[in-house]
């Protein structure tokens, strides 16, 4: 079955200092890979997403993710974390035969950014 | 930057009432999709739509649940009669495909609308 998983559920970091949230995905096939970004009340914002060539994906904010297919992997990073960052990160896959297919969220993990 | 319009952003309702959540996707999209969240959890699918029929459901989305895109701006979601398990935020999708995915393969989600069932 399609999943996605991220082990992190919460993470504290100081500002300025580097972050990386992690995100595993299971599908049949390469899928097409997003974050998104919910801060407190709000909706859901797309960060970056992934489809092909370059594994490694620029996005908003400064975030970057890198595909890693041997690993199932599609890890979010920004080399120096601002307050305004912090808010819960979402991971999703879904099917690049396109059409109606849905997307599949992992938990999310909530950043916490301390001063 | 186009948006997807949700409202109202905040609804209360007493068990057993039915509710109406509406979103206006984007013009030129052609796939919709409802999600919820039920507070602290993750987001789960409900249900998409397109050529105004259901593509594909979840498990979660039981004959309690109804969609219909009325007139050809509005997409709805309809809740017949509301149980306290029902609260949560959910969230209104639409997708643009085109022919080159990699530029204009997105999902585009509203602001949500939060219901409380008391």
């Amino acid at each position: 079955a399609q999943s996605v998983t991220q082990p992190d559920i919460h993470i504290t970091v100081s500002e300025g200092a580097s972050l990386e949230l992690r995100c595993n995905y299971s599908y049949g096939a390469t899928p097409y890979l997003f974050w998104y970004v919910q801060s407190p009340g709000q909706g859901l914002q797309l960060l970056l997403k992934y489809f092909s060539g370059d594994t490694l994906v620029q996005g908003i904010k400064g975030f970057e993710a890198e595909f890693k297919r041997s690993q199932s992997s599609f890890n979010l990073r920004k080399p120096s974390v601002h307050w305004s960052d912090a808010a819960e990160y979402f991971c999703a896959v879904t099917s690049q035969s396109g059409g109606y297919n849905k997307l599949i969220f992992g938990a999310g993990t909530r950043l916490a950014v301390h001063p | 930057e186009p948006e997807v319009t949700q409202t109202p952003s905040h609804q209360v309702t007493q068990m057993g009432q039915e509710v109406i959540l509406r979103c206006v996707p984007i013009s030129n999209h052609l796939y919709f999709y409802w999600y919820r969240q039920i507070l602290g959890q993750k987001v789960e699918f409900l249900v998409s739509f397109y050529n105004n029929e259901i593509s594909e459901k979840s498990e979660i989305f039981d004959d309690q649940f109804s969609v219909e895109r009325p007139d050809g701006s509005n997409f709805t979601l309809k809740i017949r009669s509301t149980k306290l398990e029902d609260s949560a935020m959910y969230f209104c999708a639409s997708k643009f495909e085109g022919v080159n995915r990699a530029l204009y393969y997105g999902y585009t989600f509203g602001s949500g609308t939060r219901l409380t069932v008391v």
